[in-house]
């Protein structure tokens, strides 16, 4: 099966400095990554993806690396606001799974807590 | 409604009733997956719908857990005989396409607590 972990489970960071989230999954043939953010009392909400055959992807104020070497992938979020504290999670489809490949596993997150 | 909609938000249910958890989920979204999510981790998928079609069940943890969707439209989750390993929030996500995960919108939750 697919594990998928986080190294830190909390992350405190002062309000504008840089936060970055990290996270590790076990099944090298895993080629699509996403990143969820989860508010306190809210579903997870979509942030970015990422697929196998890109190491880096932007997005506002938000960047995903993966690094597949040593499958690894992380989140950095510049310049973070208080309304960034959440869990984000990153999940994985099931890979090679023909039409299964809709069942997100996640990762057990990690909360960020910004500091004002 | 513009999002995925859950009902009840939070529901406390004595060991052995049944509970009935529902999802509206976005107009139009072909796709509905059931998702549970226990305290301090990470959601955990349960059941995928293609309209009214269950095409996955794998994730129900028991033949307790029964989840339908006739009209293709809302969806109901069931829990019979309920046991406190239950306690979880029971997440719905829709999707407009089949098998879109870029396109998955979460409702906010149904938290269950068995007493």
């Amino acid at each position: 099966g697919e594990n998928v972990g986080l190294h830190l489970p909390t992350l405190s960071v002062q309000e504008g400095d840089n936060s970055i989230i990290n996270c590790a999954y076990s099944n090298s043939a895993s080629d699509y990554f996403i990143w969820y953010k989860q508010e306190s009392g809210k579903g997870p909400q979509f942030i970015i993806d990422i697929r196998s055959n890109m190491d880096k992807r932007q997005g506002q104020r938000v960047t995903v690396l993966l690094n597949k070497t040593v499958k690894h992938l992380s989140l950095q979020i510049a310049a973070t606001q208080p309304g960034d504290s959440a869990v984000y999670f990153c999940a994985v489809p099931k890979p090679n799974s023909g039409g299964s490949n809709y069942k997100l596993t996640f990762g057990k997150g990690t909360l960020l807590t910004v500091n004002p | 409604g513009a999002g995925v909609s859950q009902s009840p938000r939070y529901k406390v249910a004595k060991r052995g009733q049944d509970v009935a958890l529902r999802c509206d989920p976005i107009s139009g979204h072909v796709s509905l997956f059931w998702y549970q999510q226990a305290l301090g981790q990470g959601p955990e998928f349960l059941t995928y719908f293609q309209n009214e079609a269950q095409l996955d069940k794998s994730g129900l943890p028991s033949d307790r857990f029964f989840a339908e969707r006739p009209e293709g439209s809302v969806s109901t989750l069931k829990i019979q005989r309920t046991q406190q390993e239950d306690s979880a929030v029971y997440l719905c996500a829709s999707s407009p396409r089949d098998r879109r995960l870029r396109t998955i919108y979460f409702g906010e939750g149904s938290w269950l607590t068995v007493v």
